[in-house]
């Protein structure tokens, strides 16, 4: 997907490893996103970000952390990991819109992440 | 956000059209109706969104009921590469910060 880019696109861990998950934006929007997605289920929302040095909880966030040091960086991290963090990672951006006008969510393609 | 209600899964042979429905009848006046899909795990696809009126883009034409309870995104003549499977969403434009929420979506398979 044009515009943003998730780093590493697979990555095995062992239990209680830690590691960081990149995604970067080159469409100077404000607003970031970071999803999971498991077997047969929709996208779960973990951490968003509103614009650079901002953070804020979503629906599953226990077990990450994340950073948005710069605008065009979203970074997710796993302090510890565990088997059920087991998942897919997308990452999604999108710019607040006019007022007016409603604007789509941009998404990478994805980290596939295996923890043993 | 309100909910949305879609089939779990769907056939349609190739060529011919991809009526997709979704219900959505808590949908408030200032909420937004989206359509994504996601082929064969890659990340979402945005396919069209539309606020009362129909709307059509280069993929597809989406058809909202006049009380804006119910949709339908139209693929007008489905290929093999379109089997994935459709998320319908619907949100407030940015007022504040809400981020899209997808349910299970329904799974399309095109049958040649």
């Amino acid at each position: 997907n044009a515009g943003v880019t998730q780093t590493p696109k697979f990555r095995v861990l062992k239990t209680g490893q830690s590691m960081t998950l990149l995604c970067a934006q080159d469409m100077n929007h404000e607003y970031m996103y970071w999803y999971r997605q498991d077997p047969g289920m929709g996208l779960r929302l973990i951490h968003y970000s509103v614009g650079e040095g901002t953070t804020a909880k979503g629906e599953v966030p226990d077990g990450y952390n994340v950073s948005r040091l710069k605008k065009q960086n979203f970074l997710l991290g796993l302090e510890s990991a565990a088997p059920s963090q087991t998942s897919v990672y997308f990452c999604a951006s999108i710019s607040p819109p006019p007022w007016d006008r409603a604007q789509p969510q941009h998404f990478g393609d994805g980290t596939r992440l295996s923890i043993l | 956000d309100a909910k949305t209600t879609q089939p779990p899964s769907m056939d349609c042979a190739e060529g011919r059209a991809a009526n997709l429905p979704c219900n959505h009848s808590t949908i408030s006046g200032n909420e937004y109706v989206y359509w994504y899909r996601q082929i064969h795990s890659q990340g979402p696809q945005y396919i069209i969104h539309g606020l009362k009126n129909n709307e059509t883009n280069e993929m597809a034409s989406l058809i909202i009921t006049e009380d804006r309870k119910s949709s339908t995104l139209i693929l007008p003549h489905a290929t093999l590469r379109d089997t994935a499977v459709y998320y319908c969403i619907v949100r407030v434009v940015y007022i504040g910060n809400t981020p899209l929420v997808f349910g299970k979506g329904t799974r399309l398979s095109v049958i040649a």
